[in-house]
């Protein structure tokens, strides 16, 4: 079963201007999980989709946005770039969604390189 | 705040040597998951404890669980270089529904 693919790898781009990146889960997984990695915050949970929809969402500002199509593909954007958004940011898959219980193993893609210049 | 605080920073062994990872977190969780990332990569998940499991062993790998003291440790046994990597301990809070990570390990393992 393929894994987690996560497109571009990498991406070049320069303050204010606005990107997006895609995740394709793995197949028969419905839930979808962004994280952003840096060296001083570490990996930092950003939002997660089931079904199309926005279940949860982490600390950031309304720059960052995504979405989740019926085939269960994601894509996240960040708009008006800055130099604090360069970082790695992590699409992950899982089975079930997360419940107010327990977070099901995620299954994580290799990421997304984003600098900001 | 991180929810999840790993001990060492850092560590340093030759191979063959066993390499212990420490957790720490805050609150009340219900699983505790542990994952290795090599060189910027993306995340391979390693082993899930649940709150109520005090143990468990996947290969070489051994993680413990100590709710009373809310912390975890990973255990790697007779290490080889492949095990060269970061490695995060994440907690799902009780009441909460997301992942959240620690700071990460550094393991380096000689030859």
């Amino acid at each position: 079963k393929a894994g987690v693919t996560q497109t571009p790898r990498y991406l070049i781009k320069t303050r204010g201007q606005q990107v997006t990146l895609s995740c394709s889960p793995i197949s028969g997984h419905r839930s979808v999980s962004w994280y952003q990695q840096t060296p001083g915050q570490g990996l930092q949970f950003l939002f997660e989709y089931f079904s199309e929809t926005q279940r949860n969402k982490g600390n950031f500002p309304g720059r960052f946005s995504g979405r989740q199509f019926s085939n269960s593909r994601s894509e996240m954007n960040v708009s008006t770039l800055e130099l604090g958004d360069s970082a790695l940011y992590l699409c992950a898959s899982s089975l079930v969604p997360t419940s107010g219980g327990a977070v099901d193993t995620q299954y994580f893609g290799p990421g997304t390189r984003l600098t900001v210049l | 705040s991180q929810q999840g605080e790993e001990d060492p920073q850092a560590l340093s062994i030759q191979e063959g040597e066993n390499a212990t990872m420490n957790c720490s977190y805050k609150t009340s969780i219900n699983n505790l998951q542990w994952y290795r990332q090599n060189s910027g990569r993306g995340l391979v998940h390693l082993i899930l404890i649940r709150s109520n499991e005090r143990e468990k062993h996947s290969g070489r790998l051994r993680v413990t669980l100590d709710t009373s003291k809310k912390s975890s440790s990973l255990l790697i046994t007779a290490s080889r270089a492949a095990d060269t990597a970061s490695y995060f301990c994440a907690t799902d809070r009780a009441g909460y529904s997301t992942l959240t990570f620690g700071k990460g390990t550094m393991l380096l393992v000689s030859p």
